[in-house]
């Protein structure tokens, strides 16, 4: 049982460039959430998604799109990165009551 | 301004004291989570309080959630070198999570 799976564990990207945030879970949870965590500042929502074909933002969602087209797969895309989008990422998930959040990908945009 | 203040910020104690750490808001939460973190990993839940007034017990740390849900407390008895991480809160509100900045425990032995 792997729980919550998340790649990239590091990535470096130049301003302007794109890439994907990929997070899959196999514990069939309906909730699934990104956070972003900057030092000091606790975990920000990003977006979330309350089953598959649907997603709302967060607290944070300006700079990045998700989608959920499966109930396993919750991806966070970055289109035009920025030096603020440097962050650790974690994608969690659960069944409504507690997140199991994955071990993380650690952003730096240069 | 975060959402849900945690205090203290930093902590460092001796192995076996006693210590409590806060989670304040202005906010009413459906529910609160406990996490701890240690350094590079993701958080670990640790406990979810619901109703207002509980108090959950986990070995040695207790947890409190606020008789109005606005605020929770964790007490730790006879704290051990392995209780240090990052202890964080979190209060949701439907489906939107709100963590606290947390509380970073030391404990020398």
């Amino acid at each position: 049982n792997a729980g919550v799976t998340q790649t990239p564990k590091f990535r470096i990207l130049k301003i302007g460039q794109s890439m994907t945030l990929q997070c899959t879970q196999d514990m069939n949870h309906n909730y699934m959430y990104w956070y972003r965590q900057d030092p000091g500042m606790g975990l920000k929502l990003i977006y979330y998604s309350v089953g598959a074909g649907i997603t709302d933002k967060g607290e944070v969602p300006n700079g990045y799109n998700v989608s959920r087209s499966t109930t396993e797969d919750f991806p966070l895309r970055l289109e035009l990165a920025a030096p603020s989008q440097t962050s650790v990422y974690f994608c969690a998930s659960s069944y409504g009551s507690g997140d199991t959040f994955g071990s993380g990908t650690r952003l730096t945009v240069v | 301004t975060q959402l849900l203040e945690q205090s203290p910020q930093f902590l460092s104690i001796q192995e076996g004291e006693n210590l409590t750490v806060y989670c304040n808001s202005s906010s009413v939460f459906s529910s609160l989570q406990w996490y701890r973190q240690e350094p590079g990993e993701g958080p670990v839940l640790l406990v979810t309080v619901v109703t207002g007034g509980e108090v959950k017990k986990l070995k040695r740390l207790t947890f409190q959630f606020g008789d109005a849900r606005k605020d929770s407390s964790l007490h730790i008895t006879a704290a051990q070198p392995g209780d240090t991480g990052l202890y964080l809160c979190a209060g949701a509100r439907n489906n939107d999570m709100r963590f606290g900045a947390g509380t970073r425990l030391t404990v020398k032995p």
